[in-house]
């Protein structure tokens, strides 16, 4: 099992332009999140999605669109890039929505917006 | 509001040295606690999941404990592959997500 995979690993943009970042499962689950990292802070979500059909915001969903592609895939865009979404990205999943529920996460997309 | 803090920010240990590190929560009907390790340029990888205060988990050389205001990870004769950020995080009832503390740095030297 692969887990959770993302791609692109790493990319840079000019602001104004836009980019999606995808994320798989191989694990069956039926929730996956979004997540940013940055220096100095804890992990923030951005949306997550507790069932195939179903995506909601979380704490700093601004400037960001997700699409549940299906049970495995959860994409996240950025519709017009900003300096201020400089980040690494995370995805992650759980075998079910809820806080007692632990998540597993892929190994990140580093983003630098110019 | 949900709150978590971990303290202390960085932590330099000399391998065979045993310490704590903290994890402060205020959170409404506590539903799960969790810690991860992380490596540098990795995602987070699940150690321990704590749902009621007086449980404890045990993996190799970590031990994770939880009162109902804090949780600690013991580290027991670390060694330098110990050397990661270790993250906590936990969730309640109230506000339905998880909150992430900003992460101790462990640093294990030989």
């Amino acid at each position: 099992n692969a887990g959770v995979t993302q791609t692109p690993k790493f990319q840079v943009l000019k602001t104004g332009q836009s980019m999606t970042l995808q994320c798989a499962q191989d694990m069956n689950h039926n929730s996956m999140y979004w997540y940013r990292q940055d220096p100095g802070m804890g992990l923030r979500l951005i949306y997550y999605s507790a069932s195939e059909g179903t995506t909601d915001k979380g704490e700093v969903p601004n400037g960001y669109n997700v699409s549940r592609l299906n049970k495995r895939e959860f994409s996240l865009r950025l519709e017009s890039a900003a300096p201020s979404q400089t980040s690494v990205y995370f995805c992650a999943s759980s075998e079910l929505a809820g806080v007692d529920n632990e998540q597993f996460f892929g190994p990140g997309t580093r983003l630098t917006v110019l | 509001e949900d709150q978590v803090t971990q303290s202390p920010e960085a932590l330099r240990l000399q391998e065979g040295e045993s310490s704590s590190l903290n994890c402060s929560y205020t959170v409404s009907g506590l539903r799960g606690l969790f810690w991860y390790r992380q490596d540098p340029g990795k995602g987070p990888e699940f150690l321990f999941t704590l749902y009621s205060a007086g449980e404890e988990k045990e993996k190799e050389r970590l031990k994770a404990t939880l009162t109902k205001k804090e949780s600690f990870l013991h580290i027991t004769a670390p060694k330098p592959e110990d050397s990661a950020t270790y993250l906590c995080t936990a969730g309640g009832t109230s506000y339905g997500k998880l909150t992430f503390g900003q992460g101790t740095i462990l640093t294990v030297h030989p």
